[in-house]
């Protein structure tokens, strides 16, 4: 079956560790993106990537880092630098360019204490 | 800047009767695609229907169906013969180009038996 994983479901960290939170999509998307979820509100845009090797921040990448070194894979970092680090996220990916909609993972949610 | 608004928090609907969830968007774009997603409580984000700006004729996705009023920038989703199932946050979603999506702050339906 063709979908994308996220692994794991809860995450539970120490505060000022960096985590990384796994995605991976064998739908041969070339786009993927990563998303925050606080309670109660929309998504917001952490980082994109529309093709192997590049990606470009969104709209609160400040304190996240990404790689994109294989088509399937689009890791995200929580860095100790992130100030609030405790949310829900979500990894999509779609067939890049200005058409498809974003399917979504099922999501990890991270809590820092 | 493109911007979704979704005016309502949440709404109840019985069992079997339709309900519409509103939707109103905000670009200087005249290309651009219209989403809309669901989030049960598991917190998967599940694509429901699309709609594109040159699209003449409402979408329709069984038993989803969008109102989609160019003129008045509104592309309502429409549930027919709600479901017990159909109980989750809905969020309105527009990309234009190759921009990013970028989503409401999401309504919460109620199925009530």
């Amino acid at each position: 079956d063709g979908g994308i994983t996220q692994s794991p479901k809860y995450l539970f960290r120490k505060e000022g560790q960096n985590v990384t939170l796994s995605c991976e999509q064998n739908l041969n998307h070339d786009a993927m993106y990563w998303y925050r979820q606080d309670p109660g509100q929309g998504l917001r845009l952490i980082y994109y990537s529309q093709i192997v090797n590049d990606f470009q921040k969104g709209d609160i990448a400040e304190g996240y880092s990404v790689s994109r070194e294989k088509k399937e894979s689009f890791p995200l970092t929580v860095t100790s630098a992130q100030k609030n680090p405790t949310a829900f996220y979500l990894c999509a990916s779609s067939i890049g360019g200005q058409g498809g909609e974003q399917y979504f993972g099922p999501g990890t949610r991270l809590t820092v204490t | 800047a493109q911007k979704i608004t979704q005016t309502q928090p949440g709404m109840f609907v019985q069992e079997k009767e339709a309900v519409t969830l509103d939707c109103t968007y905000d670009t200087s774009d005249q290309s651009y695609g219209l989403f809309w997603y669901k989030q049960p409580s598991s917190g998967e984000m599940i694509f429901l229907i699309y709609q594109g700006s040159y699209d003449e004729q409402n979408a329709t996705e069984g038993r989803y169906s969008l109102n989609f009023q160019k003129a008045r920038k509104s592309t309502n989703l429409v549930i027919s013969a709600s479901q017990l199932g159909d109980s989750a946050m809905y969020f309105c979603a527009m990309k234009t180009g190759f921009q990013k999506l970028v989503f409401g702050t999401g309504t919460r339906l109620l199925v009530s038996p």
